[in-house]
């Protein structure tokens, strides 16, 4: 699976956009984009996916470039209980290679 | 909805024991698997199940062993409990390999081994 690249943190103002980058340039045809959080020590949560087109859910919108190099995950109303590491994850099959992630706290 | 339920959700070993974390899912998932996430890290891949009765190792297997002998249970057992193995332990489920198939969590096993 391709590796991912993200920021280590972000802050983002409450009743804001947050917009989460992340960066896999080494992304193949078939591979997936996901995106998971994880709130303090809980089990990451499934936030969205995409392949090739953006996608939206309750949740969030994932915004994939063209070239699916890189991808944003937006947050469209951010509240004090997103304040979580959000991990952007590329994935062919089910072996999931979870990175660092990116903390992002949410301020009042 | 249950989803992925882990048992216990916080355990205290001495060195050497030995014990079993159980995982359920009751979706009906044929992919199941075994992640650890130590203090200021990712989670990393133990073993993973494709269905009853198959099983294979992950990123970290060893310390480990595993079993899928029906659809909705996988446990992980630590043999002989090592300092090393205190981690938060995760279990997962999915409906299927392939990268289209949403991979599920349970809520964690915090284990500690003194």
């Amino acid at each position: 699976d391709a590796k991912t690249t993200q920021p280590p943190s972000m802050d983002c103002a409450e009743g804001r956009a947050a917009n989460l980058p992340c960066n896999h340039s080494t992304i193949s045809g078939n591979e997936y984009v996901y995106w998971y959080r994880q709130i303090h020590s809980q089990g990451p949560q499934y936030i969205i996916h995409g392949l090739k087109n953006n996608e939206t859910n309750e949740m969030a919108s994932l915004i994939i470039t063209e070239d699916r190099k890189s991808s944003t995950l937006i947050l469209p109303h951010a509240t004090l209980r997103d304040t979580a590491v959000y991990y952007c994850i590329v994935r062919l099959n089910n072996d999931m290679r979870f990175g660092a992630g990116t903390r992002l706290t949410v301020k009042p | 909805n249950a989803g992925v339920t882990q048992t216990p959700k916080f355990q205290v070993l001495k060195t050497g024991q030995s014990m079993t974390l159980q995982c359920a899912q009751d979706m009906n998932h044929e992919y199941m698997s075994w992640y650890r996430q130590d203090p200021g890290m990712g989670l990393r891949l133990i073993h993973y199940s494709v269905g009853a009765g198959i099983t294979d190792q992950g990123e970290v297997p060893n310390g480990y062993n595993v079993s899928r002998s029906t659809t909705e249970d996988f446990p992980l057992r630590l043999l002989s409990a090592a300092p090393s193995q205190t981690s938060v332990y995760f279990c997962a489920s999915s409906g299927g390999q392939g990268g289209r198939n949403t991979i599920y969590f349970g809520e964690g096993s915090w284990l500690t081994v003194v």
